[in-house]
């Protein structure tokens, strides 16, 4: 079965630091990756998304990710974190195998940023 | 986002009664999707719909059934609910790409 996986369980940074949260995922074949943001008390919301082109996707709020095929690896980035960044997030990977795209998440990473 | 809605948004029940979770959309999105996010875990696909005539099994269906009573609407039903389904859970709606899932507000469910 496909999975992935998310590297960090919880990360606490200061404001200012730069971020990395790290993604991995088992599939060979064709992809479509994402991550979500879920802040306190609040559904999930799309950050980015990578489906094909350029494999260094810009999303909302200055967050980017970088696709490396040969590492199975789609791993989140931000320069300088805020406080407002303090939330869970989520990587998922759609598998296009008989065209389902279901989604598989990652157990996710919650961030916390510290004043 | 008021796109996907979800009621009740809180519920609190106990084992052996039958629970619904409700789901509607304005997005004019085919498909629907239910997941229960736990701690620790992430999210986890129990149902999905394609279309108001095709249901599918997700990963964890076992105790959990469904309907689609029209494109806009997809119910989930715990028919005897029981302690470890205490969750949150999220229905999140796709276009036909499937390419962008987007998700509604959440239910908690606590079940005693």
């Amino acid at each position: 079965a496909q999975s992935v996986s998310q590297h960090n369980h919880h990360v606490i940074l200061s404001e200012a630091a730069s971020l990395e949260l790290g993604c991995n995922y088992s599939y060979g074949g064709t992809v479509n990756l994402f991550w979500y943001v879920q802040y306190p008390g609040q559904h999930l919301q799309l950050l980015l998304k990578y489906f094909s082109g350029d494999p260094l996707v810009k999303g909302i709020k200055g967050f980017e990710a970088e696709f490396i095929k040969s590492k199975f690896s789609f791993n989140l980035r931000k320069p300088s974190v805020q406080w407002s960044d303090t939330a869970e997030y989520f990587c998922a990977v759609a598998y296009s195998g008989a065209g389902s795209y279901q989604l598989t998440f990652g157990k996710g990473t919650k961030l916390s940023v510290i004043p | 986002d008021a796109d996907v809605t979800q009621t009740p948004r809180n519920r609190i029940t106990k084992t052996g009664k039958r629970i619904m979770l409700e789901c509607s959309q304005t997005k004019g999105h085919d498909r629907m999707y239910w997941y229960r996010q736990d701690p620790g875990l992430g999210l986890r696909l129990i149902y999905y719909s394609f279309d108001v005539k095709d249901i599918n099994k997700g990963e964890i269906s076992d105790g959990y059934s469904v309907s689609r009573q029209a494109q806009a609407k997809f119910s989930l039903s715990l028919e005897s609910a029981i302690p470890n389904q205490t969750a949150l859970y999220f229905c999140a709606t796709s276009d036909l790409s499937g390419h962008t899932q987007y998700f509604g507000p959440g239910t908690r469910l606590t079940v005693l």
